[in-house]
């Protein structure tokens, strides 16, 4: 079973919200982890997004704009994205990642459709 | 502005070797810990491994799955990173992105366009 799962597609429509998933492996606490998001566009290497552990260790990429946050669902042992006020912009791959025994671990990615 | 300029990417037979570069400027390079990432065609990112700065021990940690074949050194003289791959798999044809990995307070922010290195027959 792969570290971190994550959906491979979602579709949302412009102005919705999107939250996508990052589900850590049984038996990785997603509390102790500071998770990482990455927006990738076709052609283009990885945007640092954000980096979350909890609201009082989180952090934003510069310039990226506050419809883009973090958060976690401990019942689902998973991270989450959350953009807000979907923009055709945002159509992209979004990746999660963790530092994890000792290696930066990624998720497979989730493609995010904007229609 | 910060710059990551990856160099040395092409195609290589199986059991071979190359040698990646990466030119680094707009920072102060002897102070950030650095590092590659690779992305298959068509796939997701795959961390290969790092190099601390010399002030805290210039040592590297490697993904398992290029441990041993695989060494990154930096030249703090030059601004440079390296990347020397050694009995190259096809399974490593990727595009291979010069990162850092932890600078100014934050875990690899930045990243380079990348080389693809293709390695077959």
């Amino acid at each position: 079973q792969a570290v971190l799962t994550q959906p491979s597609s979602l579709s949302v429509s412009p102005g919705a919200s999107a939250s996508l998933t990052c589900t850590l492996r049984s038996g990785i606490n997603v509390g102790t982890y500071r998770i990482y998001w990455y927006q990738q566009k076709p052609g283009s290497p990885p945007q640092y997004l954000l980096r979350y552990k909890s609201d009082s260790d989180k952090q934003q990429g510069s310039g990226v704009p506050s419809r883009f946050s973090g958060s976690k669902d401990a019942s689902a042992n998973a991270g989450i994205l959350l953009i807000s006020g979907l923009q055709s912009e945002d159509e992209a791959d979004y990746y999660c990642m963790i530092w994890h025994s000792s290696a930066w671990v990624f998720g497979g990615g989730t493609k995010l459709t904007v229609l | 502005e910060v710059q990551l300029v990856e160099s040395g990417g092409g195609l290589v037979k199986p059991g071979g070797s190359l040698r990646l570069s990466c030119a680094a400027s707009g920072f102060t390079f002897s102070d950030a810990w650095m590092g590659w990432v690779r992305q298959a065609p068509g796939k997701g990112l795959e961390w290969v491994g790092r190099i601390k700065s010399k002030t805290e021990g210039g040592t590297t940690d490697y993904a398992a799955p290029v441990q041993g074949r695989f060494t990154i050194s930096r030249d703090d003289s030059k601004n440079t990173l390296y990347l020397q791959m050694n009995s190259l798999k096809t399974e490593d044809t990727a595009v291979y992105s010069c990162t850092t990995d932890k600078f100014s307070g934050y875990d690899l922010y930045y990243w380079g366009q990348g080389t693809l290195v293709t390695v077959s027959s």
